[in-house]
């Protein structure tokens, strides 16, 4: 199985920070990478797919970038909205595994 | 407007059984391959199983396999998973999901909590 590794576990931010998250593939992915993001209580929303793209009504402050192994979630203006989970999922292979999650609090 | 509303969770014990089902709507089944996606309380989530569009192919994560049967009724707009011989750890909210091309998980039903304990 691949596994999937998150970077930061949490991060502390201010609203209009830019912040980065990374996603390490133990293995090549290719360009099979997608990002969610969920908020207390509720189902996940993918935010990115395909590594890069921008999934249909997302703000353009959410991007990512990245092929392989290694890739990144930036927002690049937090907004008070953003402050959630995000976790990123490889669709390479099954299982199609996700890494632990990454926790943006507001500092 | 595409929904997805999954039922049939509850309390069972160790070594139970439960079905749950996701009844889909707004668009047509038969046209996506369908997932479990699972998050056991305060923890991350986990991709459980997914369908081919016509039943032909199913996949599983190694922890339920032997375990966990996924199906689909497409004329009854439907997805189950079968689930026996329940532990403890298999405790979670199970999200019914639609596949996209290539695998991203667009569209999320609102889970159905399972809670396996004596």
């Amino acid at each position: 199985d691949i596994q999937m590794t998150q970077s930061p576990s949490s991060l502390s931010a201010s609203v209009g920070d830019r912040v980065t998250i990374t996603c390490r593939a133990s293995q090549s992915v290719r360009t099979f990478l997608n990002w969610y993001q969920q908020r207390p209580g509720k189902a996940p929303k993918l935010l990115i797919y395909a590594a890069s793209t921008l999934q249909s009504g997302v703000p353009s402050r959410f991007s990512g970038s990245g092929s392989g192994t290694d890739f990144t979630l930036t927002i690049s203006s937090l907004q008070p909205e953003d402050f959630a989970t995000y976790f990123c999922q490889q669709s390479y292979s099954t299982p199609h595994t996700f890494g632990q999650g990454t926790k943006l609090e507001i500092k | 407007e595409v929904q997805l509303v999954e039922s049939g969770g509850g309390l069972v014990q160790p070594g139970g059984s439960l079905r749950l089902s996701c009844a889909a709507s707004g668009f047509r089944l038969s046209s996506y391959w369908m997932s479990w996606v699972r998050q056991a309380p305060g923890r991350g989530l986990e991709w459980v199983a997914n369908i081919r569009e016509d039943g032909s192919e199913k996949k599983y994560v190694d922890s339920v396999k032997g375990r966990f049967t996924i199906s689909r009724d497409n004329a009854k707009n439907s997805l189950f998973l079968q689930m026996n011989s329940l532990r403890v750890e298999d405790t979670a909210v199970y999200y019914c999901v639609r596949d996209e091309k290539d695998g991203p998980l667009h569209y999320w039903g609102q889970g159905t909590l399972v809670t396996v304990s004596s």
